[in-house]
């Protein structure tokens, strides 16, 4: 079945500073991939996804993220922190069938020190 | 863009007591709706997913007559937590699929903070 592993429960960057956040997806198919971004007690925005188009997808407020075939990656980056950028970040995969249920990764929490 | 609408934000209730949460879809058709649980510094895990005028599938380890799911259209889903009990105390978020934005169009509500006292 579909899933996807976020290496780092917590990252941490200074403003201005690259911001990368990894995920890794195990799947037998070709996998439709997500981020998304979550606010302190709020419901989650997307960021991007990946659905077999352009393997570098560039979503909302800089980022954009690069699927990689051979290692099994969809790493979301930003070039440079801002502070309103800390937040929980989930890495998402859709597990198909008739329902196409999008299964989360465990979640980063990114902290932007000034 | 789409809006999913979900009620109330947050809920504190007595133990043994039912709570309902509401999720519209309000510019958009939701032909299938899912609703999760986030515990405090988790993941999102998903409980069940209901599509439209059937009954809801529940994942393994839910308790389906403990968290009842009607989608009686295609724009409201509700969650009903029966019976509450202090460990039901979690975030709930529920997601709707846009029919319009083709298999993968996911809009989230804002969340339901249940407290169980």
């Amino acid at each position: 079945a579909q899933s996807v592993t976020q290496l780092g429960s917590h990252v941490s960057v200074s403003e201005g500073a690259l911001v990368l956040l990894r995920c890794n997806y195990s799947s037998s198919v070709p996998p439709y991939l997500f981020w998304y971004v979550q606010y302190p007690n709020q419901g989650l925005q997307l960021l991007l996804k990946y659905t077999s188009a352009a393997t570098l997808v560039k979503g909302i407020n800089g980022f954009e993220a690069e699927f990689k075939k051979s290692e099994t990656s969809f790493h979301l980056t930003k070039p440079s922190a801002h502070m309103s950028d800390a937040a929980e970040y989930f890495c998402a995969v859709i597990r198909g069938g008739a329902t196409n249920k999008l299964i989360f990764g465990t979640g980063t929490l990114l902290a932007v020190q000034p | 863009g789409a809006v999913v609408s979900q009620h109330p934000s947050w809920v504190i209730c007595k133990s043994g007591t039912s709570v309902k949460i509401e999720c519209r879809s309000l510019d958009f058709q939701a032909t299938t709706m899912f609703w999760y649980r986030q515990f405090p510094k988790q993941s999102l895990m998903l409980m069940a997913t209901s599509n439209e005028g059937s009954k809801a599938t529940y994942e393994q380890g839910v308790e389906k007559d403990k968290f009842l799911i009607n989608h009686a259209s295609l724009t409201l889903s509700t969650l009903t937590v029966t019976s509450a009990h202090p460990e039901d105390s979690s975030f709930y978020i529920c997601s709707a699929r846009d029919k319009s934005a083709g298999n993968y169009g996911y809009t989230f509500g804002s969340g339901t903070r249940l407290t169980v006292v």
